[in-house]
């Protein structure tokens, strides 16, 4: 199994600061990488697939870049909805063997 | 527009089991996959398994293989988790990838399972 290891547990940090979240995986997973945002009581919300496609209407601040094992999710300037948990997640093998980080919790300063 | 709309809570006693469905709107399940997903108080994300919609095909996490067994009709896809114990007591979202990817663009909106004697 893939094991995705996210740094930074939780980080507070400020509205209109950039932040880089960060993302390692046990092996080569190409750019097979998907970033999540989920809110208290919500479904996560895919942010971020293919390591550096945009989802439908997820705004330019949201940001990826990596592959292989070493990924990172950018926000330019954090806005007050963007307060939330942030997962990512490797879809590399086949069939399906679907693995998440732990993720990373963005609180207010 | 696409949705997948999931069964309501259930309370369940440990060694039961627990079935959930997810019925689509906006798409037809025998064209695209269906994953998956749970999540405990508070906790992290975990995959379950995963079930083409078009053949029948399943995989299953090794954590759940035995105990898990998805199902899906042209509408709703089902997964029924047997042999219940407290920590299976999770939120169950069914969610479909992106294209032929498994980065999940649609979920559902969630079906809390609490396993409790």
């Amino acid at each position: 199994e893939i094991v995705m290891t996210q740094s930074g547990g939780t980080l507070s940090v400020s509205p209109g600061e950039r932040v880089t979240l960060s993302c390692r995986a046990s092996q080569n997973i190409a750019g097979n990488l998907a970033w999540y945002q989920q809110k208290p009581g919500q479904a996560p919300s895919l942010l971020i697939y293919g390591a550096s496609t945009r989802a439908t209407g997820i705004p330019a601040r949201f940001s990826g870049s990596g592959s292989g094992t070493e990924f990172t999710l950018t926000i330019s300037s954090l806005q007050s909805e963007d307060f939330a948990v942030y997962y990512c997640q490797q879809y590399s093998l086949w069939p399906p063997s679907i693995t998440f980080g732990q993720g990373t919790r963005l609180d207010i300063k | 527009q696409v949705q997948l709309v999931q069964s309501a809570a259930e309370v369940k006693r440990p060694g039961a089991s627990v079935k959930v469905s997810c019925k689509a709107s906006g798409l037809t399940l025998s064209t695209t996959g269906i994953s998956w997903v749970r999540q405990a108080p508070g906790q992290g994300l975990e995959w379950m398994g995963w079930i083409n919609g078009n053949n029948g095909n399943t995989q299953s996490s090794q954590k759940v293989q035995g105990r898990l067994t998805l199902t899906t009709d042209p509408s709703t896809a089902y997964m029924e988790l047997r042999s219940l114990g407290s920590d299976d007591t999770a939120v169950y979202y069914c969610a479909k990838g992106v294209g032929s990817t498994d980065a999940f663009e649609i979920w559902g909106q969630g079906t809390m399972v609490i396993v409790s004697s």
